[in-house]
């Protein structure tokens, strides 16, 4: 399957921890996108990379929300001194570079943090 | 001011029955882009449909059409003949200043929880 991977799928942590999660866009896809979703709500843009080059950035993303793609292919999306507040779903998505004019977003399964 | 709204929070519809899920947008931008996500249980976001905002006909997919009033501002989903598995959260979604390439990230409403009952 060459769909959108992203791991772990579950992540629990305490308060004060910090924590790391990989997401594996589909191949050759230019564009990755980081989202957030909390109960009840639909996802929330965080950040975005054209290649290895991270173009946008949401004000959602605090200081201590650190996101790379360091070869241009899979990113890693850091949080550093978790909060209750960080417990969500959080969604990568990709999506090729073309002529298109939307160039849907492929999404993948998701990251649940649960900071405790 | 909610960019994306949704007004229904849940819907309970009979199997077989078209269904009409609403969506109305906010912007200043000419150029935009609308879409819809369907999001099942398993939590995975699937791409349903997508208006461009010049496009002069409405989008259809499959059982999936898009009703596109522009001048009201809504984009609503509609699923023909619906079926069990079409249980799920629904996200309408925009990109605005869709001018080719869409490298922004998008902005999605509350969602509408559609139950289809046998």
């Amino acid at each position: 399957d060459t769909g959108v991977s992203q791991n772990p799928r579950h992540k629990i942590t305490k308060r004060g921890q910090n924590v790391t999660f990989r997401c594996d866009p589909i191949s050759e896809h230019n564009r990755l996108y980081w989202y957030r979703q909390t109960l009840g709500q639909g996802p929330e843009f965080l950040t975005y990379f054209q290649n290895e080059a991270q173009l946008e950035k949401s004000r959602l993303l605090s200081d201590r929300f650190s996101a790379e793609r360091p070869k241009g292919s899979f990113s890693t999306l850091e949080i550093q001194r978790t909060e209750q507040g960080d417990s969500a779903m959080y969604l990568c998505a990709s999506t090729p570079l073309g002529l298109s004019s939307y160039n849907e977003q492929f999404f993948g399964p998701g990251t649940r943090l649960t900071v405790l | 001011a909610q960019k994306i709204t949704q007004t229904q929070p849940g819907m309970f519809v009979q199997e077989k029955e078209a269904v009409t899920l609403d969506c109305t947008y906010d912007t200043s931008d000419q150029s935009y882009g609308l879409f819809w996500y369907k999001q099942p249980s398993s939590g995975e976001m699937i791409f349903l449909i997508y208006q461009g905002s010049y496009d002069e006909q409405n989008a259809t997919e499959g059982r999936y059409s898009l009703n596109f009033q522009k001048a009201r501002k809504s984009a609503n989903l509609v699923i023909s003949a619906s079926q069990l598995g079409d249980s799920a959260m629904y996200f309408c979604a925009m990109r605005e200043g869709d001018s080719g390439g869409g490298a922004d990230g998008l902005t999605f409403g509350k969602g509408t929880h559609l139950i289809i009952q046998p």
